[in-house]
């Protein structure tokens, strides 16, 4: 059965710093998608960027940028130049290929402080 | 696009009472999902629709929870005799048919569900 693994319940950033979130997964199909979600205090989960298994190159959108190793199932998520406002839950997810369902980590609380 | 919509924002209620959440998804959207968050957890799959016809059902979707999409547009999630463990955020959320592997699930800002 597929996992997402996220060992980091919290971590904390000063402002324009840069961050590493861990994400594990683990997976017999040699085909699936990777997606990092954002969770404010408000609730809603906003997409931030995909890794597909076999995309050459490592994602990037923005401040995000996504460190895919393969061999080590690992999906560890960057951003640089913490803002404040990326103060919140952030979730690592797969999706199933077959049911197109999505599976979530247990998630890492990030504080940026000034 | 005005989102995934879910009604209501907070629903309080007490033990063995019946509840439904209600979920607009993005207009153009075919699949519909229900997913149960509960604190210091990601959120788990309940069940997903495509158009009108549920297609997959979580494990922990009992017999006490029912989903429906009557005509393919909006879903009710509806709660039967409730426990204080269903207490939890019940969040949608929607997609297009697959145009590919990275197709994303939007979410909606979820129905935070109390149960004293």
């Amino acid at each position: 059965a597929q996992k997402i693994t996220q060992t980091q319940p919290g971590m904390f950033v000063q402002e324009k710093e840069a961050v590493t979130l861990d994400c594990t997964y683990d997976t017999s199909d040699p085909s699936y998608g990777l997606f990092w979600y954002k969770q404010p205090s408000s609730g809603e989960m906003i997409f931030l960027i995909y890794q597909g298994s076999y995309d050459q190159q490592n994602a990037t959108e923005g401040r995000y940028s996504l460190n895919f190793q393969k061999a080590r199932k690992s999906a560890n998520l960057v951003i640089s130049a913490s803002q404040l406002g990326d103060s919140a839950m952030y979730f690592c997810a797969m999706r199933e290929p077959n049911t197109d369902k999505l599976i979530f980590g247990t998630g890492t609380r990030l504080q940026v402080f000034p | 696009d005005t989102g995934v919509s879910q009604n209501p924002r907070h629903k309080i209620t007490k033990r063995g009472q019946n509840v439904t959440f209600r979920c607009d998804p993005i207009s153009e959207h075919n699949r519909l999902y229900w997913y149960r968050q509960t604190l210091g957890q990601g959120p788990e799959f309940l069940t997903y629709f495509q158009n009108e016809a549920q297609l997959e059902k979580s494990r922990l979707l009992s017999d006490r929870f029912s989903a429906e999409r009557p005509k393919g547009s909006f879903s009710t999630l509806e709660i039967q005799r409730t426990e204080q463990g269903d207490s939890a955020m019940y969040l949608c959320a929607s997609s297009r048919d697959r145009q590919g592997p990275n197709e994303k699930l939007f979410f909606g800002s979820g129905t935070q569900l109390s149960v004293l």
